[in-house]
């Protein structure tokens, strides 16, 4: 594809739900990260896919937030009984290799979370 | 700590002037800066990347420089347009940590 695309743009659940996040990378980027954006706050980093490689999940949280990566291509993001502390903006990005490489990141447009 | 602050957290000017904005830096080791533009509602869009050796960097109206002792760079906006309204985010990527540390970003409105 042409870009990072992110799925859905938007999502209000209510406290205690489940949801998930969809981020479809451009195609043929190793590199796959996921990041959380609470309003006028700064990127917080959440995890990493590289490859086969096993993930970097040093930015999760809590044990409800989980993601999972098919091979090279889409990802998901999972916040299991969601609160309301975790309405934000996630952002997914790509790149061509991985953080060894200092890449440019090309990021989606993000699913703004709101949990009621 | 590794750490990335921008100033200031937020800016309005009058288009068609000029503005800058810094980011402060304590990462180490330094591997790279790059400078994001974040439109609302959409993902980050990187502007500029500089390396340790590089002093100035520029991206048509965008001007990014880098002071390596100090630790501090700059992202200049000349004959700013209504287009330039967005966020502005420093990244610096530490070679150590393989982690890039997003500062705040610094929100610019310009006003026609």
């Amino acid at each position: 594809g042409a870009g990072v695309s992110q799925s859905p743009s938007n999502k209000v659940t209510e406290k205690g739900k489940d949801v998930e996040l969809r981020c479809d990378p451009i195609s043929g980027h190793t590199a796959l990260y996921w990041y959380r954006q609470r309003l006028g706050q700064g990127l917080e980093f959440l995890i990493y896919f590289q490859g086969n490689s096993a993930p970097d999940k040093s930015g999760l949280p809590s044990d409800r937030f989980s993601a999972e990566r098919t091979g090279e291509s889409v990802s998901t993001l999972t916040i299991q009984r969601t609160q309301q502390e975790d309405s934000a903006v996630y952002l997914c990005a790509s790149s061509l290799k991985g953080q060894g490489f200092s890449e440019t990141q090309y990021f989606g447009p993000g699913t703004r979370l709101l949990v009621l | 700590k590794n750490q990335v602050e921008q100033s200031p957290q937020s800016l309005i000017i009058l288009e068609g002037k000029n503005c800058t904005l810094q980011c402060n830096y304590t990462v180490s080791p330094f591997s790279n800066l790059r400078w994001y533009k974040q439109d609302t509602g959409r993902g980050p869009v990187s502007l500029t990347i500089m390396t340790f050796s590089e002093n100035t960097k520029s991206n048509g109206r965008y001007t990014a420089t880098l002071d390596a002792d100090t630790k501090q760079s700059s992202l200049h906006i000349t004959a700013s347009q209504l287009s330039d309204s967005a966020s502005y985010i420093c990244v610096v990527y530490s070679s150590g940590t393989y982690k890039y540390i997003f500062g705040t970003g610094t929100r610019l409105k310009v006003l026609a």
